[in-house]
């Protein structure tokens, strides 16, 4: 079971560029999201998805858009990329809709540098 | 979503010495979670909370939900070098926004 799989693991880009952060699980869970995380700030929400076709904005959704035409997966996007956006972004998933009960399980994480 | 505020921020401790960070909140919690990430790596899930009062045990970790569902807190008895990381606390109270807790990173001195 591979559980929730991030790629890739590890970016550069500059700024201006596009790119996806891609996110899979295999665990049929309907709710997915996305953090980042930088020093001293936790982890901050950037959107979620309550199941297919249904995504929504967290704490910090600007310069990010997100889609989920499936279960399994939760593409990030990066429009244009900007020197604020560098930061590790975990992709995170749990088994109830109703998630503040359900444990998140997380992917490894992608860690992405703008210059 | 909730806030949480969690505290401290850092903490530095001799190993075998015990450690506690404490998650507050001005508002009613409907559960805590605890999450542990080690150095490079992700959270991982380590307990769920529901219940006023609630005490949960794992071997040397001890997590407590206060009266009011305000607070709560995780010790750790007796450090390990293993127990380096950052713990984090994620409220649960009637909304998709999950709110994490800053963290507190534990550093154990050997």
């Amino acid at each position: 079971n591979a559980g929730v799989t991030q790629t890739p693991k590890f970016q550069v880009l500059k700024t201006g560029q596009s790119m996806t952060l891609q996110c899979a699980q295999d665990m049929n869970h309907e709710y997915m999201s996305w953090y980042r995380q930088d020093p001293g700030m936790g982890l901050r929400l950037i959107h979620y998805s309550v199941g297919a076709g249904i995504t929504d904005q967290g704490e910090v959704p600007n310069g990010y858009n997100v889609s989920r035409s499936t279960t399994e997966d939760f593409p990030l996007r990066l429009l244009s990329a900007a020197p604020s956006q560098t930061s590790v972004y975990f992709c995170a998933s749990s088994p109830q809709p109703d998630s503040n009960t359900g444990e998140l399980f997380f992917g490894e994480g992608s860690r992405l540098t703008v210059l | 979503g909730q806030q949480v505020m969690q505290i401290p921020q850092y903490q530095h401790v001799q190993e075998g010495e015990d450690f506690t960070t404490y998650c507050n909140s001005s508002t009613t919690l409907s559960n805590i979670q605890w999450y542990k990430q080690r150095p490079g790596g992700h959270p991982v899930f380590l307990i769920q909370l529901v219940k006023s009062g609630e005490v949960k045990k794992q071997k040397r970790l001890t997590f407590q939900f206060g009266e009011a569902k305000k607070n709560s807190s995780l010790h750790i008895t007796a450090t390990q070098t293993t127990d380096v990381g950052t713990y984090f606390c994620k409220s649960g109270a009637g909304s998709y926004q999950l709110t994490f807790g800053k963290g507190t990173k534990l550093s154990v001195i050997p």
